[in-house]
């Protein structure tokens, strides 16, 4: 148990909607950090967020959102969604915001299924 | 353009032998590279590192090498156990830029009893 938690564990929708994912870091950690999985993609990095403030931007849509609140937790809201959208999304916590070299503890993931 | 290559998308290697998982890079900024171990229906887990100034680095039944001219590093388990079946992603990043981690798409190991 990585101590990162996300909520839901799985989400299936329709084209069009709007959805929001939400990430729990690990007691302490400041940094948030989203990824989307593919089924012919690694890990692609999303957007990172520091003490709620964007940190880094990764290969994030313009339909796709984050914010981190005061309490540190995190959501990740997609919209206008697709097909293609259909993913593993991770999020991923760690304790300072050295995006480059600090250990990211990451959470189970959430399923999303656009149908 | 991939810039973290994973060109071998399963290994299966007999339990007690060494498993070496391949990655191989492009971008000639990198100088940081993380092995992140993914089990099933979990997110993942970090493994090891290594920084550009080293060639080796081992932690335990891990060592990672890293090999700048050839744009490479692999991972070394020794030996390898049935829980070391999963998916391994290699990633890289520049330490000293703005830039985001690169994950390549990942190898799945089995260990074979």
């Amino acid at each position: 148990d990585s101590g990162v938690t996300q909520t839901p564990k799985h989400l299936i929708t329709a084209t069009g909607q709007r959805v929001t994912l939400r990430c729990s870091p690990r007691s302490g950690d400041l940094s948030v950090y989203w990824y989307q999985q593919s089924l012919d993609q690694g890990l692609q990095f999303l957007i990172q967020y520091y003490n709620g403030e964007e940190r880094a931007k990764g290969n994030i849509l313009e339909r796709f959102s984050a914010q981190q609140f005061p309490d540190l937790h995190s959501e990740l809201n997609l919209s206008s969604l697709e097909l293609g959208d259909s993913a593993l999304y991770f999020c991923a916590s760690s304790a300072i915001r050295d995006y480059n070299t600090d250990t990211q503890y990451f959470g189970p993931g959430t399923r999303l299924t656009v149908l | 353009d991939q810039q973290v290559k994973q060109n071998s998308p399963s290994l299966s290697v007999q339990e007690g032998r060494i498993s070496i998982l391949n990655c191989d890079y492009t971008n000639s900024m990198f100088d940081y590279f993380l092995w992140y171990k993914k089990y099933p229906a979990e997110g993942p887990t970090f493994l090891i590192s290594i920084s550009s100034i080293k060639d080796k680095n081992e932690d335990g039944r891990f060592t990672v090498f890293l090999n700048k001219s050839a744009k490479h590093l692999s991972l070394h388990i020794v030996p390898s156990q049935p829980g070391d079946s999963a998916v391994y992603f290699c990633a890289a990043s520049a330490m000293n830029r703005d830039d985001k981690i690169i994950f390549g798409k990942g190898t799945r190991l089995h260990i074979l009893p």
